[in-house]
Formats: C-alpha cells, sequence, structure tokens
C-alpha cells in the first residue's frame, strides 16, 4: 500500500480483556516496528521485526505483550489481560533497508486503545 | 547506548517570528538524526534526516537543522513560524541506522497571531 495501515484507529476495552492490534505495513518494506505513546511518557519501543523474526523485543513491557509478523508483510500486537496502564497509542512503523543502508521510517495513525 | 534530550517541553512563538527546537544527543557510533512532527490527532510524519551527508540538512515546510558534532546538538529552526506549525516536535537518533530508533520526549510549538 502506499502507506502504512493500522487498525482498528480506535478500541475500547474492558480491563482483563484481550486485544489485538494490526499492522500493515509499506509493501517491500523489510523491518517493521511497534511504538507505544503515552501521555507524558513520549514513545517507547516495543519490538522490532526483520522479516518474520523479532531480533529486538526488549521493549516489551511484560510478558503480556507479544507480537507476530508473518509473510514479511502483516504484524499483530497482542495484549493479553488489559490493565488500565496498558492505554495508549499504538504506532507502527515499517522501514525499508537494503544491504545496510537505511531509509527512513514511515509511520502510521496509531491505534488509540483505552482500557476502561 | 543512544539517548536524546529536548531542552524546551513548550515553545512558544509568533506568527512570523523564528522557530528554534533545541535537541542534544549521545550515541556510541555515529549516528542518524531525525525530527518528526506530530499534529494534534495526527500520526508522525518525517520533517528531516540527517545521516552522514551534509550537516545542514533542509527538510519539508521550511524547516531546516544543523548537525554539529562538536556540540552533539541537532537544532531544528525555520526562519518564519506559521499558524500551521503548531504541534509537537520530536527528535530522534539511531545510532545503529536500521534499528531502534530512541525519541525525545518531545517539544510543543505553539504559534500565537
Amino acid at each position: 500500500g502506499a502507506g502504512v495501515s493500522q487498525s482498528p484507529s480506535n478500541k475500547v476495552t474492558e480491563k482483563g480483556k484481550d486485544v489485538e492490534l494490526r499492522c500493515d505495513p509499506i509493501s517491500g518494506h523489510t523491518a517493521l516496528y511497534w511504538y507505544r505513546q503515552s501521555l507524558g511518557q513520549g514513545l517507547e519501543f516495543l519490538i522490532y521485526f526483520q522479516g518474520n523474526s523479532a531480533p529486538d523485543k526488549s521493549g516489551l513491557p511484560s510478558d503480556r505483550f507479544s507480537a507476530e509478523r508473518t509473510g514479511g508483510s502483516v504484524s499483530t500486537l497482542t495484549i493479553q489481560r488489559t490493565q488500565q496502564e496498558d492505554s495508549a497509542v499504538y504506532l507502527c512503523a515499517s522501514s525499508l533497508e537494503s544491504r545496510g543502508r537505511f531509509y527512513g521510517y514511515t509511520f502510521g495513525s496509531g491505534t488509540r486503545l483505552t482500557v476502561v | 547506548a543512544q539517548s536524546v534530550t529536548q531542552l524546551d517541553s513548550h515553545v512558544s512563538v509568533s506568527e512570523g517570528t523564528p522557530v528554534l527546537l533545541r535537541c542534544n544527543y549521545s550515541s556510541s557510533y555515529s549516528p542518524s538524526l531525525f525530527w518528526y512532527v506530530q499534529h494534534p490527532n495526527k500520526g508522525l510524519q518525517l520533517l528531516l534526516k540527517y545521516t552522514s551527508a551534509a550537516t545542514l540538512v533542509k527538510g519539508i515546510n521550511g524547516f531546516e537543522a544543523e548537525f554539529k558534532k562538536s556540540e552533539t546538538s541537532f537544532h531544528l529552526t525555520k526562519p518564519s513560524a506559521h499558524m500551521s506549525d503548531a504541534a509537537e516536535y520530536f527528535c530522534v537518533v539511531s545510532d545503529r541506522g536500521y534499528s531502534t530508533l530512541t525519541f525525545g520526549k518531545g517539544t510543543m510549538l505553539l504559534v500565537s497571531p
């Protein structure tokens, strides 16, 4: 696609429920990233995919968070047993990395998650 | 390890006056540096990037930034602010060229008529 697409754009869920957030990167972008933007916290790195593998998942805040990427394309971020502190905007970005060169990130518009 | 410090959480200017948003970084390697802008309820948009070419980088909407290695700074400037520039601006560093970005806390730019 022309840009990074994220769905849903807004999600309200009850505490304790599981949620899935989806990211469709730009076609051909090999790298995919998840970030979280919380009020007063800035942007936090969550996880990085190169192809279908995740060489850096150091930012996942707890074992309730997991992510996968299939076919080198779509990624899903899953939050189990959501808590109120999980409320944030979850941003996905993709980038084209070729022969060690970095061409910059393109961000999606994010999914605003509200846990009530 | 890499880090970035945006020195002002808020900057207020009048329309037509210059804009200066300050950013200092630390990096173990030759860094790549970026400025992103986020308008209310919108996604992050890349303004400009420095990746070891010219130290003065020109971006979109009349913004530019100068990479100063001796000062470890990458300040964002614009000669004349416009009302549409009101947004939050993030300075970002990547010292591995292709992996994790580290974001500053952001600077909110307020533009008054």
